[in-house]
C-alpha cells in the first residue's frame, strides 16, 4: 500500500517551454501532497506544500508564479514549471500522506532536463 | 531548516548490524522522528518511524534516547542492497519535511 507514482519519468524540453508533472497516490486519498526538488550530490530541498481544493504554501526562495502546484482532487497533484530555463534542470520529486499521518509517501522522481 | 545532524558518512561489512545515529536535541514533546533512505536517482523510501518507544518493522529497529535528542536506525544484517543515503527527519510545524544532508551508508562486501 500507500504507492506514489509520477509522470513523466524523465523529460527534456527547450528554454522558454513549460513542462507538466504529475504525481498521484494511487491507494489511498492524499489530502497533502509535497513537491522537492534535488540537486546532483545535494539534499532534497522542500518546494510547496499542497492541501487537496486550497491554494499552495511555497518555501521562501520559491516562485510561486514560475512552479504552478495544482491539488484538484485527493489522488492527484501537478507541478508546472513555467518558461523553463537550464537551471531548472533537476530532480523534481513529490510526496503524499493522508488525513492524521505525517507520514510522507514519495513518488520515484521526474528528471528535467532544459536545454 | 532542518531539525537534525547526522554523520555525512559510514562504512558497514556485509552481514554485520549498521547503526546510523542521528540528533535532534530541538525536538518537541509530540514530534515524530521518521527514517528514510535513498538509492540512488529513486525517491526516498519509508522505513520506520517512533516518538518515544524503540520501534521495530521488518526493515529496521529505531531507538530513540529517554530524553528523545538523539536517535539510532539498526539494520540488524546489512547487505550490499542497503547501501543507500539513509535520512533522519523530524517534521516541520505544518508537517513539512526538510531534509538535512543525511548519511551516505555504503556495504561493504
Amino acid at each position: 500500500g500507500a504507492v506514489v507514482s509520477q509522470h513523466p519519468s524523465r523529460v527534456i524540453c527547450k528554454s522558454g517551454t513549460s513542462v507538466k508533472i504529475e504525481c498521484r497516490s494511487l491507494d489511498f486519498q492524499a489530502t497533502t501532497m509535497f513537491w522537492y526538488r534535488q540537486f546532483p550530490k545535494q539534499s532534497l530541498m522542500l518546494m510547496a506544500t499542497s492541501n487537496e481544493g486550497s491554494k499552495a504554501t511555497y518555501e521562501q526562495g520559491v516562485e510561486k508564479d514560475k512552479f504552478l502546484i495544482n491539488h484538484a482532487s485527493l489522488t492527484l497533484s501537478t507541478l508546472t514549471v513555467t518558461s523553463a530555463h537550464p537551471e531548472d534542470s533537476s530532480f523534481y520529486i513529490c510526496s503524499a500522506s493522508f488525513r492524521d499521518t505525517d507520514t510522507q509517501y514519495f513518488g520515484p522522481g521526474t528528471r528535467l532536463t532544459v536545454l | 531548516d532542518a531539525k537534525t545532524t547526522q554523520p555525512t558518512s559510514m562504512d558497514c561489512a556485509e552481514g554485520r548490524a549498521a547503526n546510523l545515529p542521528c540528533n535532534h536535541s530541538t525536538i518537541s514533546g509530540n514530534e515524530y522522528v521518521y527514517w528514510y533512505r535513498q538509492i540512488h536517482s529513486q525517491g526516498p523510501q519509508y522505513i520506520i518511524h517512533g516518538l518515544k518507544n524503540n520501534e521495530t518493522n521488518e526493515m529496521a529497529s529505531l531507538i530513540i534516547t529517554e530524553d528523545r535528542k538523539s536517535s539510532t536506525l539498526i539494520l540488524p544484517h546489512a547487505t550490499l542492497r542497503d547501501t543507500a543515503v539513509y535520512y533522519c527527519i523530524v517534521r516541520g510545524e505544518f508537517n513539512q519535511f526538510y531534509f538535512g544532508t543525511g548519511t551516505s551508508l555504503t556495504v561493504i562486501p
